[in-house]
């Protein structure tokens, strides 16, 4: 059974970095695209970024490209989305899925949550 | 530009029929597409992938309710014998330039 785990709940203050990650069971992780999409409070779903875990070939929206970092550990079946510098815009629900690059996002994450307030 | 474009709302009666629209935008009228089913609370759920000839295969668990089709650059998914549960936000994606785009959303209300 393929599923995507995310991590859990995160509360932040403007600046402080985070690192938020998504666990891939029950397929080979490396032969699927990963991506990772932001939906803000009461708006609609946005892509920002896809990784190719075989190769790390990373593709970002023009929309987010320099405000955050998608990696992805081989060795752990886990992919990530990084901050630097947290603002209180970030504060979104944020959904990994498998897939988007080259065919649908065809499998979903459960949601990490990021609020940043100061 | 690559653009999906959903109407931003639907509404239907419980125990009928509803049937959303996804259009592409000009000169990528030929590609496929996926719908996803987004219930508060929880994840994106994928529901099918859509090809422009109409032909369509459903996510893992997907009921026979959810069908899809498709005519020039607009493809649909109807949704039959409406369940109080399938009251949720739709959302069409396409991949035919290498990266994701997805459609604003439809929210659907069943009355």
């Amino acid at each position: 059974e393929v599923q995507l785990v995310q991590s859990g709940a995160e509360v932040k203050k403007p600046g402080e970095s985070l690192k938020i990650s998504c666990k891939g069971s029950g397929y080979i992780f490396t032969n699927y695209w990963i991506g990772w999409v932001r939906q803000m409070p009461g708006k609609g779903l946005e892509w920002m970024g896809v990784i190719y875990p075989g190769d790390s070939d990373t593709r970002y929206s023009p929309s987010f490209k320099g405000q955050i970092t998608i990696s992805a550990d081989k060795s752990i079946s886990s992919a990530s989305l990084q901050w630097s510098s947290l603002k209180t815009s970030d504060t979104a629900m944020y959904f990994c899925a498998r897939g988007g690059a080259t065919g649908p996002f065809d499998f979903w994450g459960q949601g990490t949550m990021v609020t940043v307030s100061s | 530009q690559l653009v999906l474009t959903q109407s931003p709302s639907a509404s239907a009666s419980l125990g009928a029929s509803v049937k959303l629209t996804c259009t592409l935008s000009s000169g990528h009228s030929n590609y496929a597409i996926a719908w996803h089913q987004h219930q508060p609370e929880k994840g994106p759920r994928y529901l099918m992938s859509l090809n422009n000839d109409g032909s369509h295969n459903r996510g893992d668990g997907i009921p026979d309710r959810f069908s899809g089709s498709s005519s020039g650059a607009e493809r649909y998914l109807t949704i039959s014998s409406l369940q109080s549960e399938d009251e949720a936000d739709y959302y069409c994606q396409t991949w035919g330039i290498g990266i994701p785009v997805f459609g604003g959303g439809t929210k659907l209300t069943v009355l």
